[in-house]
């Protein structure tokens, strides 16, 4: 079964630093970027970056440039989305996605979500 | 947001409606569309010209002209109800962009 696993939700205060993760199985890890996906409490979807786990390529919104990181480590098929500095704003839900069907932009594999909540 | 939906819209079961998405990108690109019910992932349910995933249902079709993609649901069930997403490349081709959301209602 193709699916990503993301790892649990974190409880975090302002100003630390997190590291969340999305593992992929089932399929060739390093054939299709890993996307990653911000949802703010009651709010829509943003693009937040990807990745090319052949290479490490990244591409971030420019919003979230500096201040979140994507890496991947291809030997474990693992993404990963980090932050040195958390804000209050950052809590929300984050998914990881990937296009298995083909098309770079078409999200048909999802993990199930890792909830941040950043809160002094 | 670089696509633009409207943020609410119903429908009446058993009937057709369509929800859109605008932007200038899709003047370039396809617009893909996405299923979200509350405390889900978003499910993938058109993508291309118009291809479903396996498991979609055939009541779901797309279309598009200028810039403007539609998401056709004919003959709405009371389970379509959702909150669904449009996304595509940005206007430079390098990003992604997704569109505000379109909460639909069936009645």
């Amino acid at each position: 079964e193709v699916q990503l696993v993301q790892s649990g939700a974190e409880v975090k205060r302002p100003g630390e630093s997190l590291r969340i993760s999305c593992k992929g199985s089932g399929y060739t890890f390093t054939a299709y970027w890993i996307t990653w996906v911000r949802q703010m409490p009651g709010k829509g979807l943003e693009w937040i970056g990807r990745i090319d786990p052949s290479d490490s390529y990244t591409y971030y919104r420019p919003s979230f440039e500096g201040h979140a990181t994507i890496s991947v480590d291809k030997s474990i098929s693992t993404a990963y989305l980090q932050w040195n500095s958390l804000k209050a704003s950052d809590t929300a839900m984050y998914y990881c996605a990937t296009p298995i069907v083909g098309v770079r932009y078409a999200f048909d594999i999802w993990g199930q979500g890792t909830m941040v909540t950043v809160s002094s | 947001s670089e696509l633009t939906q409207d943020p609410a819209v119903s429908v009446a079961l058993g009937q057709t409606v369509r929800i859109t998405c605008q932007g200038d990108s899709l003047r370039s690109y396809y617009a893909t569309w996405y299923q979200q019910k509350p405390g889900q992932a978003p499910i993938l349910v058109l993508y291309a010209k118009n291809d479903r995933p396996s498991g979609i249902p055939d009541r779901f079709s797309g279309s598009s002209s200028g810039n403007t993609a539609s998401l056709t649901i004919t003959g709405a069930q009371a389970e379509d109800e959702a909150d669904y997403y449009c996304n595509s490349r940005d206007s430079t081709g390098n990003r992604v962009v997704f569109g505000g959301g379109t909460k639909l209602t069936v009645l």
